[in-house]
C-alpha cells in the first residue's frame, strides 16, 4: 500500500522559512517523480514544485521560482520542501503526490493527507 | 500559466451521466497526452480518476471516462451515485515555464 505522510507545517510570520517533509512507504521511492501541490483555502488546486527519480532535474511554478526549494533523499525515502520568503498568499493546505513516472508528467497517481501551512503576523 | 477552465458546478439525479468540460489552449490540453481528473472530497485526499486522457487506474468505477477533442477534455460520470458528489478537477503538462496547471475545479452536485 503506497503511503505518503507530510509533516513540518504550522504558523510563520511573513518573510520566514519553513521545511516540509513528506515519508514515502509502500512503492520503490527512487523510481518515481514526485510533486508539490496546494490548495489555498477556498481556492482550486495549484501545482508548485516536481522532482525527477533521481533528484537531479527539479521544476517549479512561477509563483514560487527562487522562493521554494525541492529535494529528496531516496536512501531515506523522503521528500522536502524548503520554503523562503513565505507570504500571506502562500498560505494553504500542501500535499505531495507521487507521480505516476520517473519523469515529471504531472500525473498525481497517489497524495498524502496535506499539511496545512499558515503565514501571518 | 492560467488555470484551466472548468464549470463551476455540475448537478445530476441519481442514475444520470453528467459530463465535465475542461478547457485549454495548444500549449497544454491540445498537444499533450499527460491529462488527469481528479475527485476531491473536502477534507480527503485528492484521488486520481482519470490518466493519459482517457486511462483508468485499476480501483477506478468504469462508469468514469475521459475523452479529448482539440484544446477541450471531457469526464463523463455515468449512472450518477450519492457517492460521486465532490469536487473534480482536471489538469494537464503544460509547455509553459510552470509544468503543470490544473483547472478551476467543478463541484458536481447529485440531487
Amino acid at each position: 500500500e503506497v503511503l505518503l505522510l507530510e509533516s513540518g507545517g504550522g504558523l510563520v510570520q511573513p518573510g520566514g522559512s519553513l521545511r516540509l517533509s513528506c515519508a514515502a512507504s509502500g512503492f520503490t521511492f527512487s523510481s518515481f517523480a514526485m510533486n508539490w501541490v496546494r490548495q489555498a483555502p477556498g481556492r482550486g488546486l495549484e501545482w508548485v514544485s516536481g522532482i525527477i527519480g533521481s533528484g537531479g532535474s527539479t521544476y517549479y511554478a512561477d509563483s514560487v521560482k527562487g522562493r521554494f526549494t525541492i529535494s529528496r533523499d531516496n536512501s531515506k525515502n523522503t521528500l522536502y520542501l524548503q520554503m523562503n520568503s513565505l507570504r500571506a498568499d502562500d498560505t494553504a493546505v500542501y500535499y505531495c503526490a507521487k507521480d505516476k513516472r520517473f519523469s515529471v508528467s504531472v500525473t498525481f497517481e497517489y497524495w498524502g493527507q496535506g499539511s496545512l501551512v499558515t503565514v501571518s503576523s | 500559466q492560467s488555470a484551466l477552465t472548468q464549470p463551476a458546478s455540475v448537478s445530476g439525479s441519481p442514475g444520470q451521466s453528467i459530463t465535465i468540460s475542461c478547457t485549454g489552449t495548444s500549449s497544454d490540453v491540445g498537444v499533450y497526452n499527460y491529462v488527469s481528473w481528479y475527485q476531491h472530497h473536502p477534507g480527503k485526499a485528492p484521488k486520481l480518476m482519470i490518466y493519459d486522457v482517457s486511462d483508468r487506474p485499476s480501483g477506478v468505477s468504469n462508469r468514469f471516462s475521459g475523452s479529448r477533442s482539440g484544446n477541450t477534455a471531457s469526464l463523463t460520470i455515468s449512472g450518477l451515485q450519492a457517492a460521486d458528489e465532490a469536487d473534480y478537477y482536471c489538469s494537464s503538462y503544460t509547455s509553459s515555464t510552470t509544468l503543470g496547471v490544473f483547472g478551476t475545479g467543478t463541484k458536481v452536485t447529485v440531487l
